[in-house]
């Protein structure tokens, strides 16, 4: 079964700085997608950036750029210019390309925006 | 064009009892996915729905079970509820063959066993 580790429970980074999420995941498929999802308090989980497995360029969403390491099977988020309403809990997500009826989350990053 | 609705917001059960909880998809999804989030966890698959039939299960125990209408809607069941139930479930919506994305999660449902 996939899996997705999280290791940092918690995050704080200073407005305007930027600030590295990390994300490690472990699988024997070779096609898949992966996304980092933010859910702020009202629950709602927002997409925030998607990664197709076979591109080997990183994607970017304006502040957002993810760095895929497919190799080490690590898919780390970066924010930059960090916003107040950037804070939330950030959570990694596995979704196959095959199979694909399920996202597999990780367990999550609070994170905290300092003014 | 409408989101994810999920009701009710809250709700509170004791142990032993059945519960049902409700999602509209967005409009234009047929596919709709139920998720279990305990407190400090990320969201666990739970099953999901396309065309009113089961498309997909996670490691859940039968009494978890689910509808699907002709408009999209889903409903899940859960019977004899046990205090390791208590956890928000969200309601995602989607259209088939969506893998890369396209999901919208509702606001979840946050359930208490006592």
């Amino acid at each position: 079964a996939q899996t997705v580790t999280q290791s940092q429970p918690e995050m704080s980074v200073q407005e305007a700085e930027t600030v590295t999420l990390s994300c490690t995941y472990d699988t024997s498929e070779s096609d898949y997608y992966l996304f980092w999802y933010k859910q702020p308090p009202s629950r709602q989980m927002i997409l925030v950036i998607r990664q197709e497995a076979y591109k080997q360029q990183n994607a970017t969403e304006n502040r957002f750029s993810v760095n895929f390491q497919k190799a080490a099977k690590s898919f780390s988020l970066k924010i930059s210019d960090s916003q107040l309403g950037d804070a939330a809990m950030y959570f990694c997500a596995y979704r196959s390309a095959d199979t694909g009826n399920q996202f597999y989350f990780g367990t999550g990053t609070s994170l905290t925006v300092i003014p | 064009e409408t989101g994810v609705t999920q009701s009710p917001t809250h709700l509170i059960k004791t142990r032993g009892q059945q519960v049902t909880l409700r999602c509209s998809s967005q409009s234009g999804h047929n596919t709709v996915s139920w998720y279990q989030q305990a407190l400090g966890q990320g969201p666990q698959f739970i099953f999901q729905y396309y065309r009113e039939e089961e498309n997909g299960r996670g490691n859940f125990p039968p009494r978890f079970s689910g509808l699907q209408f002709p408009n999209y809607s889903s409903e899940l069941n859960v019977n004899a509820l046990e205090l390791d139930d208590s956890a928000l479930y969200l309601c995602a919506s989607s259209l088939a063959g969506g893998a890369m994305g396209g999901y919208t999660f509702g606001s979840g449902t946050r359930l208490t066993v006592v």
